[in-house]
């Protein structure tokens, strides 16, 4: 079976534009997160939803930033406008509901932000 | 609020000898623990857990954990290292249904 897919894998683009990072969660996994890896700060959650429901955003920096799960099968996470300081490794994780710490993780998609 | 601590920010050790993975928690009840391993330019793996129970703990890739409260730590071993365990350790603790994560220790071996 497929693990987390992520796209892209690699995104540079200027501050200002729009961003969009997308997610295929494992088949059958119903909680879905989605953190922020950075040198100074560590890996941090950002959101996570449960049934397709966001459950907890706090970790959300602030209005920049979005986040959607239309499905099962896909989410995304949308930053508009980027800054440089949005630069980082963005990974997504899945996991079933009953076992919501035993997280699979996709292979992160780098964003860099000039 | 709970918080997970690495001292050890890069370990270097030789292929073969053992190693130790140091992990302290700050938590109010007993937690739920977790290593995590990222190989570069992956994602995390999840390497053992610990919920309750005996406090040694298995994971994959011959690595084990031990769970102790006094200390609040759960240390992470191996007995011999391979080449191929070069790679981050993460220690995570798990409270309403979220992972706080440590910040990493760099694991190097050297032939």
């Amino acid at each position: 079976d497929a693990g987390v897919i992520q796209s892209p894998r690699h995104e540079v683009t200027e501050m200002g534009q729009e961003v969009t990072l997308r997610c295929k969660p494992i088949s059958g996994h119903n909680s879905l997160f989605w953190y922020r890896q950075t040198m100074m700060r560590g890996l941090e959650l950002l959101i996570y939803f449960n049934n397709n429901v966001p459950i907890d955003d706090s970790g959300m920096p602030e209005d920049r930033f979005s986040a959607k799960m239309p499905n099962a099968s896909f989410s995304t996470l949308k930053i508009q406008p980027s800054e440089p300081r949005d630069s980082a490794v963005y990974f997504c994780a899945s996991s079933l509901s009953g076992s919501k710490y035993e997280q699979y993780f996709g292979p992160g998609t780098r964003l860099t932000v000039t | 609020a709970q918080s997970v601590t690495q001292p050890d920010i890069h370990i270097t050790v030789s292929e073969g000898a053992s190693l130790e993975l140091r992990c302290n928690y700050s938590y109010g009840a007993t937690p739920y623990l977790f290593w995590y391993v990222q190989s570069p330019g992956q994602g995390l793996q999840l390497l053992l857990k610990y919920f309750s129970g005996d406090t040694l703990v298995q994971g994959i890739k011959g690595f084990e954990a031990e769970f102790k409260r006094s200390q609040s730590s759960f240390n992470l071993r191996k007995p011999s290292v391979h080449w191929s365990d070069a790679a981050e350790y993460f220690c995570a603790v798990g409270v309403d249904e979220k992972l706080t994560f440590g910040t990493g220790t760099r694991l190097t071996i050297i032939p």
